[in-house]
């Protein structure tokens, strides 16, 4: 079944201990993004990759690392985690570009404390 | 900067046709798409337009005129499963990026 795979699906976590969102697809696509979701601001691009060792900054991507060393796995990095980034996080990939359709894994709500 | 409207509520009752409009103010239009959204879960796609003109996909049709950068989502037939978050974003593309902009989203409450 094509997929996109986000774990955790839930985390609480504290102020400033490094965690690490899991993302990964099996559908052989070179676009992988980040979202995260607040109320009223809906979807806000974190970063994406276009390829492998290939990564971009979207539009809030301050407080966050990423990086693509292999085409399915697209993990997000918080090296030290505020409660500002308390928020739901959704991964997504397509296969060539932003424009192709979009799979979105079930999406990761953290909570930082 | 780059700005996507859309109504943030509408409205509706079962077998009913609504209309949700997006429009944008974005540089380097590549195409305007939208996304399904039910409470909590993943954004599922719907449709894309590149050029202008009307795609139909079922009970779901999507049009797009470039020259007022203006589109919507058209739903017919009403069902109370299609009550949730409709969203529009346009592909941009600036110097090296190729990003998604999105709306914050169209709320849809479908009424028996």
């Amino acid at each position: 079944e094509a997929q996109v795979t986000q774990n955790p699906r839930y985390l609480i976590t504290v102020t400033g201990k490094k965690l690490t969102v899991t993302c990964s697809q099996n559908m052989n696509h070179e676009y992988m993004s980040w979202y995260r979701q607040d109320p009223g601001l809906g979807l806000r691009q974190i970063y994406y990759s276009m390829n492998v060792e290939v990564t971009d900054k979207g539009d809030v991507p301050e407080g966050y690392k990423v990086s693509r060393k292999e085409k399915r796995n697209f993990p997000l990095i918080l090296e030290s985690p505020s409660p500002n980034q308390t928020s739901l996080y959704f991964c997504a990939s397509s296969l060539a570009g932003p424009n192709t359709e979009a799979f979105f894994g079930q999406g990761t709500r953290l909570t930082v404390v | 900067g780059q700005s996507l409207e859309q109504p943030s509520e509408v409205t509706a009752v079962e077998g009913a046709i609504v209309q949700i409009n997006c429009t944008y103010q974005t540089s380097g239009f590549y195409g305007l798409s939208w996304y399904q959204q039910h409470d909590g879960g993943a954004p599922t796609f719907l449709s894309y337009n590149a050029l202008d003109g009307l795609e139909e996909t079922g009970r779901f049709s999507s049009f797009l005129s470039r020259s007022d950068s203006y589109g919507y989502l058209l739903l017919q037939e009403l069902q109370m499963k299609d009550s949730a978050s409709y969203f529009c974003a346009v592909r941009v593309n600036a110097g090296n990026n190729r990003k998604l902009i999105w709306g914050l989203g169209t709320s849809l409450a479908v009424n028996p």
